[in-house]
């Protein structure tokens, strides 16, 4: 079965920085995968779709990429800001139409 | 910006008992989720649900839960006997016009669910 990791340990990133979280796959590349974001207490909040026929999508500070070779996908922040603060999930579509999720990266954006 | 709304923030129910769980989606949506997050662990898929019927399911929805839809707007969660390790923050989420992840799928804030 498909399975997500996320680098479960915390990312602390300097203000101003970009900040870079990586999603690898192992199995079948997906034909879409998502980027959410989870504060602590709330439910996720959409980002990002990016689909398996796009090398890359933007939305203003946020750039997802999906590199279905090395079955991995890149989310950058640039010009990170203490308020980016928060988990970032990837999610995924498998077989049977269900999105499976990755643990989450925790980012911290420190002053 | 619509919400999807979840009802009540945090349930606290005695082992066996059986317990509801209310949304309201998004009003223009055509696909409705639910999921469920252990604390500190992943967001897990339970079931979509679509034109009034149940349209994916996981291992996670056994004969204790069921989903139903009973009027234009609520769509709610039951789980029946419960026990202590059903025990999390259960998400409710919709989506606009296709299932799965070709769509986003817009989340309320989760009802917490403690069995005691």
């Amino acid at each position: 079965s498909q399975k997500i990791e996320q680098n479960s340990e915390a990312l602390n990133i300097q203000e101003g920085k970009t900040a870079t979280l990586t999603c690898n796959y192992t199995n079948y590349s997906p034909a879409y995968l998502q980027w959410y974001r989870q504060d602590p207490g709330r439910g996720p909040v959409f980002l990002l779709l990016i689909r398996e026929n796009e090398k890359e999508k933007r939305k203003e500070r946020l750039k997802v990429t999906f590199d279905t070779t090395l079955k991995q996908s890149l989310f950058h922040i640039t010009a990170s800001q203490p308020a980016d603060s928060a988990t970032y999930l990837c999610a995924l579509e498998d077989s049977n139409y269900q999105l499976i999720w990755g643990a989450g990266t925790k980012l911290i954006i420190k002053p | 910006e619509p919400e999807v709304t979840q009802t009540p923030s945090h349930q606290v129910t005695q082992m066996g008992q059986e317990v509801i769980l209310r949304c309201v989606p998004i009003s223009n949506h055509l696909y409705f989720y639910w999921y469920r997050q252990i604390l500190g662990q992943k967001v897990e898929f339970l079931v979509s649900f679509y034109n009034n019927e149940i349209s994916e399911k996981s291992e996670i929805f056994d004969d204790q839960f069921s989903v139903e839809r009973p009027d234009g707007s609520n769509f709610t969660l039951k789980i029946r006997s419960t026990k202590l390790e059903d025990s999390a923050m259960y998400f409710c989420a919709s989506s606009e016009m296709d299932r799965g992840g070709n769509q986003p799928q817009h989340f309320g804030d989760g009802t917490r669910l403690s069995i005691l």
